[in-house]
Order: structure tokens, then C-alpha cells, then sequence
């Protein structure tokens, strides 16, 4: 089936640096992607939706200069965490529609991200 | 997209039969009900979805009631490795939106 697939899985990082999440599909085209975050023991919430060679669209309250999110490629979208902060520590997930009816969203394995 | 409700969380033992409930009393006609679980640390994965007919799959089994008002994801013999939060979410499957995820229901399987 489809896959996402996520990078890294877990990352520790400094306060005021900035971090780089991967998300690919591996055997199919997403011109959209959507990012989410989730904080410990509450659900997914999402943070943006990624389109292919346009700008992304943020949700309210999502800052999209700290969030910066491209998606320059179908088959490749990053979410850049910039000037990183111990609250911006959560578990950042990416995921794509896909064309086959029986799994309608296809989810990445998430990234821990811990600011340190 | 239609509203769900689920039991914040669920015990089941090991190798019976789980059960879980979702009411969607606001599901339109086009809309479709979807089942995804979140195994912890980990992205969902996607279980089963249906519209008015009862499915099964390899991983699971969905009743829909005929008023299409409420569903049930059932396991037929859970494994400890069903140790999840489980969401049921209605949607439409013409909606390219996201995918919106309520609180879902923590599935525990005790040996």
C-alpha cells in the first residue's frame, strides 16, 4: 500500500536552533500534505496543510514563520521548526490522501521532537 | 463533517472479542465512516471504513447500524498489541480536507 514515510523519528535539539522534518511518499504522488501535532495524551491536531508548489495554508494560532513548511516537489514536504523552544517539544506527525478509496489517508510514524 | 462521539477508554481481555462503539448521529447520506488507531508513539494506521454495509477485513470487522446513526469497530480476538486509541471519524470521502481526529477511545488489552 501507500506509504509516508517520516525522518527523523526522534530528535533532540538546543532552544534557538531550528529543525528539519522529512516527509516522503514513496510510491505515490501527494500534492497535498498535512502536518499535525500532538501533545502528550490529547489527540491530533493539525498545524497546516502542505500543497505542492504553493504556499501553505496554516491553521489559526499556528505561527507559519516559525512553522515554515515546503513542499517544493510531489513527492517530498518538510516542516522546519525554526528557533525551537522546550514548548514547541511534541510529537509532529505528516500525512497524504491517496487515490485508493480502502485507505483514504496514509499517515507518517511521526517525529519526537525534544527542546532542550 | 459529522460529529462522533466515543467511550474515552475500553478494557478487553486478551483473545476476546473488543468492541467499540462510535455514535454519529448527524451522518449526512455521502458520508463515509473510517476507523484509525494510534498505537503509542506511533502515526495511525488505518483500519476499516465503510457507508451503509457491514465490513471486515483482515484486521477488523465494522457494523453500521441501518440508520447509519451509530457504528461498531469490532476485534474479533484482541492481542495485547491492540493497545491503542482508537478514532472513529466521518467523513466525506469527495472532502479533501485533512482528516479530523477526535479524542478517540484508549483501548486496553489485559493479559
Amino acid at each position: 500500500g501507500a506509504v509516508v514515510s517520516q525522518h527523523p523519528s526522534w530528535v533532540i535539539c538546543k532552544s534557538g536552533t531550528s529543525v528539519k522534518i522529512e516527509c516522503r511518499s514513496l510510491d505515490f504522488q501527494a500534492t497535498t500534505m498535512f502536518w499535525y501535532r500532538q501533545f502528550p495524551k490529547q489527540s491530533l491536531m493539525l498545524m497546516a496543510t502542505s500543497n505542492e508548489g504553493s504556499k501553505a495554508t496554516y491553521e489559526q494560532g499556528v505561527e507559519k514563520d516559525k512553522f515554515l513548511i515546503n513542499h517544493a516537489s510531489l513527492t517530498l514536504s518538510t516542516l522546519t521548526v525554526t528557533s525551537a523552544h522546550p514548548e514547541d517539544s511534541s510529537f509532529y506527525i505528516c500525512s497524504a490522501r491517496i487515490r485508493d478509496p480502502n485507505y483514504g489517508y496514509t499517515f507518517g510514524s511521526g517525529t519526537r521532537l525534544t527542546v532542550v | 463533517d459529522a460529529k462522533t462521539t466515543q467511550p474515552p477508554s475500553m478494557d478487553c481481555a486478551e483473545g476476546r472479542a473488543a468492541n467499540l462503539p462510535c455514535n454519529h448521529s448527524t451522518i449526512s447520506g455521502n458520508e463515509y465512516v473510517y476507523w484509525y488507531r494510534q498505537i503509542h508513539s506511533q502515526g495511525p494506521q488505518y483500519i476499516i471504513h465503510g457507508l451503509k454495509n457491514n465490513e471486515t477485513n483482515e484486521m477488523a470487522s465494522l457494523i453500521i447500524t441501518e440508520d447509519r446513526k451509530s457504528s461498531t469497530l469490532i476485534l474479533p480476538h484482541a492481542t495485547l498489541r491492540d493497545t491503542a486509541v482508537y478514532y472513529c471519524i466521518v467523513r466525506g470521502w469527495r472532502n479533501n480536507n485533512d482528516m479530523r481526529f477526535g479524542a478517540g477511545t484508549r483501548l486496553t488489552v489485559k493479559p
